[in-house]
């Protein structure tokens, strides 16, 4: 089946720095990635969506300023928090799909799990 | 607007008792629904789909759903769960006309197989 990494599985940094998180698709070419975000024992709230070659769009009450997304290629999409604050910590998971606008064909990446001092 | 609803939140069950995760869900249009199984510190696998036709899905590790439309339902079933089986359960919605793919979570189910 299809395989999506994401890199690193964890970080812990200190308040103010910013974070570069990475997801691949490394066995299919992603025209569409998805970025969610799951705080402990809850669900996963849709960030954004990221499509290859054009400016992410953001889910209402999300701070694009804050979670710079970059679909630069169409196998690499990356989720930068820029000054990172401890309510920033949290699991981020993203999503890549086969074909864009078809959710059945997503692969979910394992998790990157981001701790702010 | 989509909507997913799984009502409980917790389910205790006894290794190779049945067991029923449920899902409500909301929509105006079409939808496709998806169950996800979530392990400790992982991301989402895919348990199964329903995308058209049969209202009963087949998934992986002896999962199965019914779509049930006029009640709007995705109830996940297993009938001889494992301990291997603790973890979380999400169900899934994505709907058909806005073509973005975008899936709408539910709050999550956590199954808990007690030996």
């Amino acid at each position: 089946g299809a395989v999506v990494s994401q890199h690193p599985s964890w970080v812990i940094c200190k308040s103010g720095t910013s974070v570069k998180i990475e997801c691949r698709s490394l066995d299919f070419q992603a025209t569409t990635m998805f970025w969610y975000r799951q705080f402990p024992k809850q669900s996963l709230m849709l960030m954004a969506t990221s499509n290859e070659g054009s400016k992410a769009t953001y889910e209402q009450g999300v701070e694009k300023d804050k979670f710079l997304i970059n679909h630069a290629s169409l196998t690499l999409s990356t989720l930068t928090v820029t000054s990172a604050h401890p309510e920033d910590s949290s699991f981020y998971i993203c999503s890549a799909g086969e074909l864009a606008g078809v959710a059945d064909t997503q692969y979910f990446g394992p998790g990157t799990r981001l701790t702010v001092l | 607007a989509q909507s997913v609803t799984q009502l409980d939140s917790q389910v205790p069950v006894f290794e190779e008792a049945p067991v029923e995760l449920r899902c409500n869900y909301s929509s105006s249009v079409s939808v496709y629904l998806f169950w996800y199984v979530q392990y400790p510190n992982q991301g989402l696998q895919l348990l199964l789909k329903y995308l058209s036709g049969s209202t009963l899905v087949k998934g992986i590790n002896g999962f199965e759903a019914e779509f049930n439309k006029s009640q709007t339902s995705f109830h996940l079933r297993k009938p001889s769960v494992h301990i291997s089986d603790t973890a979380e359960y999400f169900c899934a919605v994505s709907d058909l006309p806005s073509n973005t793919g975008k899936l709408i979570f539910g709050q999550g189910t956590t199954l808990q197989v007690k030996p």
